[in-house]
């Protein structure tokens, strides 16, 4: 089993659809957890880390399942803005050094 | 706040020149990370460093790949002699601590020919 892995997609979703996709997890002694956003050809940039009680920030939310070893990005009300690749990242080997699934590249249509 | 700064952003070099990489931490991060991105394999961790020492390198592809943190506001990435398998992006990130995300580099988009 991979470290980290995702759905590559693409995930074609209409502007203001609520669009959802998951990220599971080998290590079952990570720690901690992040969605990292790529837009095409620029460099990661952290979307929102990822918490136990799970959190939001604005139409972003993450959860965290540790019995089933993954978690979750919901998006509500995309905007096309929102187009780019997500990346599920996990601190894999329960060091320092953090692992990065490929990413689910998702295309907001108008 | 510059962010983290890495030269140069586009490198094309011939089979068998030696290429560095260079790196400009964000001030007061204690760590810092390389990696490799291509789109068969994402983004590979090569080598890490915690207060300037080298923690685990595990990750470096071989012996052609080395790296240095001579003191906390600089750090290279040399590749010597370098291979057409070594075109990738490569990405310098700096963190506060294990519990806080990374912040990214704009990358060096190497070609090897």
């Amino acid at each position: 089993r991979k470290e980290v892995e995702q759905d590559p997609g693409p995930f074609n979703v209409p502007e203001g659809a609520t669009v959802a996709f998951n990220c599971t997890y080998s290590n079952s002694a990570s720690q901690s957890f992040f969605w990292y956003r790529q837009d095409c050809r620029k460099e990661p940039k952290l979307l929102m880390s990822v918490y136990s009680s799970g959190n939001e920030d604005g139409r972003f939310t993450a959860q965290l399942n540790r019995a089933s070893q993954y978690i979750s990005l919901l998006i509500r009300d995309s905007k096309l803005s929102d187009s780019a690749t997500y990346l599920c990242v996990v601190n894999a080997r329960g060091a320092d050094g953090l692992t990065f699934g490929k990413g689910t590249h998702l295309i907001i249509q108008p | 706040d510059a962010g983290v700064i890495q030269s140069p952003r586009h490198e094309v070099t011939e089979m068998g020149q030696e290429v560095t990489l260079r790196c400009k931490p964000i001030s007061g991060h204690d760590y810092l990370f390389w990696y490799r991105q291509t789109m068969m394999r994402g983004l590979e961790l090569l080598i890490y460093f915690n207060n300037n020492v080298p923690i685990d390198d595990s990750g470096m592809p071989e012996d052609r790949f080395s790296a240095k943190m001579p003191n906390a506001s600089f750090s290279t990435l040399k590749i010597q002699p370098s291979e057409p398998r070594d075109s990738a992006v490569y990405f310098c990130a700096t963190s506060a601590g294990r519990n806080y995300g990374y912040t990214f580099g704009s990358g060096t988009r190497l070609t090897v020919v």
